[in-house]
């Protein structure tokens, strides 16, 4: 069965500093992947979404940005946090191939910007 | 644009009687997907239910099932015998069939009554 894991799971940053949250699925491959975001209180906003390694593509402007060096991992990074970046990430996969229509989500990661 | 409603911010049931959220959604599309997901205090997304457009039946998991109404673009989502687990966050999300963005609508509280 597929697995999805996600890493820190919590985390405290003072702005301005660098960021770097993995996602990892196992038991498939050539998945989708996906970043949202989750702000207290609200729904999910898609921020990168990827359909293969090195192609990424963005839905919000922002001062992040998302790679995918191998087929299963997913990174979100900053070079330069900020404090509206706080909130609740949550990376996702669905079936690459056929496509797949039901997205799958990993545990998450709350981060804090100070 | 797609966009999906859901307009009671929070329900409550009493703990084994049957509860129903409504969701409606805005599209143009004939063949589309629409999911239920339940976000526990833990915050993981948990696929509850999935429903495809071209389907007259509607879905069914255990105690949890939808009335579709595809012209009236109305997909709500019945829960029966309700159970203390269920209090959470239900969000009804829906995916265009040539799309990989889902669009999420802003949620329901659901509190269950011991």
């Amino acid at each position: 069965s597929q697995t999805i894991h996600q890493w820190p799971a919590t985390l405290v940053q003072p702005v301005g500093s660098p960021l770097s949250l993995e996602c990892t699925v196992e038991g498939t491959s050539n998945p989708n992947l996906y970043w949202y975001r989750q702000a207290a209180g609200r729904g999910l906003q898609l921020l990168f979404y990827s359909v293969g390694i090195g192609q990424i593509s963005s839905e919000v402007p922002q001062n992040l940005s998302a790679s995918r060096p191998q087929d299963r991992q997913f990174i979100l990074s900053s070079k330069k946090l900020l404090l509206s970046d706080s909130g609740f990430y949550l990376c996702a996969w669905s079936p690459g191939h056929p496509a797949g229509d039901t997205q799958y989500f990993g545990p998450g990661t709350r981060l804090t910007v100070l | 644009a797609q966009t999906v409603t859901q307009s009671q911010p929070e329900m409550s049931v009493q703990e084994a009687e049957t509860v129903t959220l409504s969701c409606t959604y805005d599209t143009s599309e004939s063949d589309y997907y629409l999911f239920w997901y339940k976000q526990p205090p833990s915050r993981q997304m948990i696929l509850v239910i999935r429903q495809e457009a071209y389907k007259q039946q509607n879905a069914t998991e255990n105690r949890f099932s939808v009335n579709f109404q595809k012209a009236a673009k109305s997909f709500s989502l019945k829960i029966s015998d309700s159970q203390l687990g269920d209090a959470a966050m239900y969000f009804c999300a829906y995916r265009k069939d040539s799309n990989y963005q889902l669009i999420w609508g802003a949620g329901t509280k659901l509190i269950i009554k011991p």
